[in-house]
C-alpha cells in the first residue's frame, strides 16, 4: 500500500463548473502524477509535480490546472468543466523518481461532466 | 515522442493454460524501462513486472514473465496457469531514462474461461 487517497471517489457535476480533486499521500514522495484514462486511450499524463510549487505539463494538459502548495497534497483543478473531461482521474506516485522506479497509483475519480 | 502500442483490444485464455499478451512501442532511444500493469475491475493499478532495457535478460515474475525484443520495440507479457483473477485490463507502459512520464499503451483486457 502506497498510502495514496484520492477524494472524491465518484463525481457528477455539470459543464462550466469547476471541479477539484485531490490527491493525498501519507509518505512525503517528491513525485506525484495526475492521469487520465479513457477507453482506448490507456492513461495519459495530465500534469506531474516534482516538489512543492514545481510542477510542470503532461500530454493533456490544456483545461486542468494543478497546484501542491505541501509535500502531500497534489490537487487538480478543472476550470470550466465539459463533457470531454468525463473520465477516470488517477493519482500516482513514484519513491524516488527514477527512471526504473514504477509508479504506484491510487484508486481513481470517476468524473461525470452532464 | 514515444507511443506504445497493444494490437489486441481482447483476448481470452482458458483457465490453467498460457497466453501472451502484445506490445510494440517506437523510440529513438536506447536506455528505457518497460512494465505491465494489471488493472482488475476495483480499479487499481497494480504492478506485475518491469524490465530494464540495458538487460537482455528478460524479466520474470512467478507466473508472469515477458518476451522483450529491443531490436524489434516489442515487449509481450507471458502469463503462465491462467487463473480466474487473472481475469482485468493489462497496459503496457515505457518511460525514457531521460524523461518523467510514463508512456500506457491502450490497453488489452483479458478474459479467463473456468
Amino acid at each position: 500500500d502506497a498510502g495514496i487517497t484520492q477524494s472524491p471517489r465518484h463525481k457528477v457535476t455539470e459543464t462550466g463548473t469547476p471541479v477539484t480533486l485531490r490527491c493525498h499521500q501519507t509518505e512525503n514522495h517528491r513525485y506525484m502524477y495526475w492521469y487520465r484514462q479513457d477507453p482506448g486511450h490507456g492513461l495519459r499524463l495530465i500534469h506531474y509535480s516534482y516538489g512543492v510549487k514545481d510542477t510542470d505539463k503532461g500530454e493533456v494538459s490544456d483545461g486542468y490546472s494543478v497546484s501542491r502548495s505541501k509535500t502531500e497534497d497534489f490537487l487538480l483543478t478543472l476550470e470550466s468543466a465539459t463533457s470531454s473531461q468525463t473520465s477516470v482521474y488517477f493519482c500516482a506516485i513514484s519513491f524516488t523518481g527514477q527512471p526504473n522506479s514504477p509508479l504506484h497509483f491510487g484508486n481513481g475519480t470517476r468524473l461525470t461532466v452532464t | 515522442a514515444q507511443t506504445v502500442t497493444q494490437s489486441q483490444p481482447e483476448m481470452s485464455v482458458q483457465e490453467a493454460e498460457t497466453v501472451t499478451l502484445s506490445c510494440t512501442y517506437d523510440t529513438s532511444e536506447s536506455d528505457y524501462y518497460l512494465f505491465w500493469y494489471k488493472q482488475p475491475p476495483s480499479r487499481q493499478m497494480i504492478l506485475v513486472i518491469r524490465q530494464e532495457a540495458y538487460k537482455q535478460q528478460n524479466a520474470t515474475e512467478n507466473r508472469f514473465s515477458v518476451n522483450f525484443q529491443k531490436a524489434a520495440k516489442s515487449f509481450s507479457l507471458k502469463i503462465s496457469d491462467s487463473q480466474l483473477g487473472d481475469a482485468a485490463m493489462y497496459f503496457c507502459a515505457y518511460r525514457s531514462n531521460a524523461g518523467n512520464m510514463l508512456t500506457f499503451g491502450g490497453g488489452t483486457r483479458l478474459m479467463v474461461k473456468p
